[in-house]
């Protein structure tokens, strides 16, 4: 069954160091997603990426994140100077099509630890 | 704008006993709605969805989840718990835009 991975599956990092998480989407999705989650608090949306470019982003998404799909199948999410308060899990998540109703499937994760 | 509350962050059954999640929603615009399942150390894996055909909605594992509009509600329910259900459970609404509106989670203890 297809699947979307995440790698690595935890990151531990320097505040202000670049980090780049990587996302191998299901092979025929044409919608991209990337979630986090802060220990203990809800899972929040990031940004949703089509046609090679952002459709969506949240206000947590500033100009530290970047996103990128730099071949035809990884997806990543760029972290320019992390800060402490950048540790969560990172998720990654893929659709077949656009409207609400399509179920998006979900990576396993990254932990980012910002130390 | 749209939004989900999950009543209990905690909930504790025992095996072979009545599970029931609450989910109550928010949404300007007909909704869709999704329950989510995370096993530790897993990625989110899609329980059932109500995308306005019926609301009663039957998902994977005995799961259901009926749509009642009059309460904004969207509860998660099985007759019998199983060890094997013990996980967080997370319930979402689709955003205008098509990004998914979390809840913070309900995990689900089941004692022997």
């Amino acid at each position: 069954e297809p699947e979307v991975t995440q790698t690595p599956s935890h990151q531990v990092t320097q505040m202000g160091q670049e980090v780049i998480l990587r996302c191998v989407p299901i092979s025929n999705h044409l919608y991209f997603y990337w979630y986090r989650q802060i220990l203990g608090q809800k899972v929040e949306f990031l940004v949703s990426f089509y046609n090679n470019e952002i459709s969506e982003k949240s206000e947590i998404f500033d100009d530290q994140f970047s996103v990128e799909r730099p071949d035809g199948s990884n997806f990543t999410l760029k972290i320019r100077s992390t800060k402490l308060e950048d540790s969560a899990m990172y998720f990654c998540a893929s659709k077949t099509s656009g409207p609400g109703y399509n179920e998006q499937f979900f990576g396993p994760g990254t932990r980012l630890t910002v130390l | 704008a749209q939004s989900v509350t999950q009543l209990g962050s905690h909930v504790s059954v025992s095996e072979g006993a009545l599970v029931l999640l609450r989910c109550n929603y928010s949404s300007s615009v007909p909704p869709y709605l999704f329950w989510y399942v995370q096993y530790p150390n897993q990625g989110l894996q899609l329980l059932l969805k109500y995308t306005s055909a019926a609301t009663l909605v039957k998902g994977i594992n005995g799961f259901e989840a009926e749509f009642k509009k009059s309460e904004t509600s969207f509860h998660l329910t099985k007759p019998s718990a199983h060890m094997s259900d013990a996980a967080e459970y997370f319930c979402a609404v689709s955003s205008t835009q098509g990004n998914l509106i979390f809840g913070k989670g309900t995990k689900l203890s089941v004692k022997p």
